[in-house]
């Protein structure tokens, strides 16, 4: 068992660019999670999957952002046009059942 | 308003003595879930304990242990025998809904330091 895997662990982008993360989950995990986190809080919620079906996004997830578990394996995590404001940590959790979320090691992403 | 409460941004405990987090929560569900997570300086979120709202007693696992208190909506983390490596961001996190909802929310976090 190799954990969540998240990559890159960290991506520079210029503002404007499209960005694209990857998180590989726990094998057989069939949720999936994605949150945010900036410097000095808590993560933010941004959207979920089980198996390849995105079953909720947060206000949060502008028209910006896109996400998609194509075989409800790993999953990817879009920002186009990315503003300085989208600079953070952006972290995956799996979860075999409702309760439990392990979490990757996070993608750290900075816009300048 | 704020669904998840963390008053303490910093805590400071001796090695080898006990320390207690609070964290106090706002819901109108009945059925819902509270975790514990530690963040480490390497940046990777650790699950240490859940209490569902049902569960009649305090969850515990290992040197850690949940101090619910329903009526009160407070989930105060416990924290016994405290170590070096227990240093880190604790959060606070509650799951409204049954089961099948998936609406995570955490709080804004304590760092605890442990002292030598």
């Amino acid at each position: 068992d190799t954990g969540v895997s998240q990559n890159p662990r960290h991506k520079i982008t210029k503002r404007g660019q499209n960005v694209t993360f990857r998180c590989d989950p726990i094998s057989e995990h069939n949720r999936l999670y994605w949150y945010r986190q900036t410097l000095g809080q808590g993560p933010e919620f941004l959207t979920y999957f089980q198996n390849e079906a995105q079953l909720e996004k947060s206000r949060l997830l502008s028209d910006r952002f896109s996400a998609e578990r194509p075989k409800g394996s790993f999953s990817t995590l879009e920002i186009q046009r990315t503003e300085q404001g989208d600079s953070a940590m952006y972290l995956c959790a799996s979860s075999p059942k409702e309760n439990i979320q392990y979490f990757g090691a996070g993608t750290r992403l900075s816009v300048l | 308003a704020q669904k998840i409460t963390q008053t303490q941004p910093g805590m400071f405990v001796q090695e080898k003595e006990a320390v207690t987090l609070d964290c106090t929560y706002d819901t109108s569900d009945q059925s819902y879930g509270l975790f514990w997570y530690k963040q480490p300086s390497s940046g990777e979120m650790i699950f240490l304990i859940y209490q569902g709202s049902y569960d009649e007693q305090n969850a515990t696992e290992g040197r850690y242990s949940l101090n619910f208190q329903k009526a009160r909506k407070s989930a105060n983390l416990v924290i016994s025998a405290s170590q070096l490596g227990d240093s880190a961001m604790y959060f606070c996190a509650m799951r409204e809904g049954d089961n099948y909802g998936q609406n995570f929310v955490f709080g804004p976090g304590t760092r605890l330091s442990v002292l030598p």
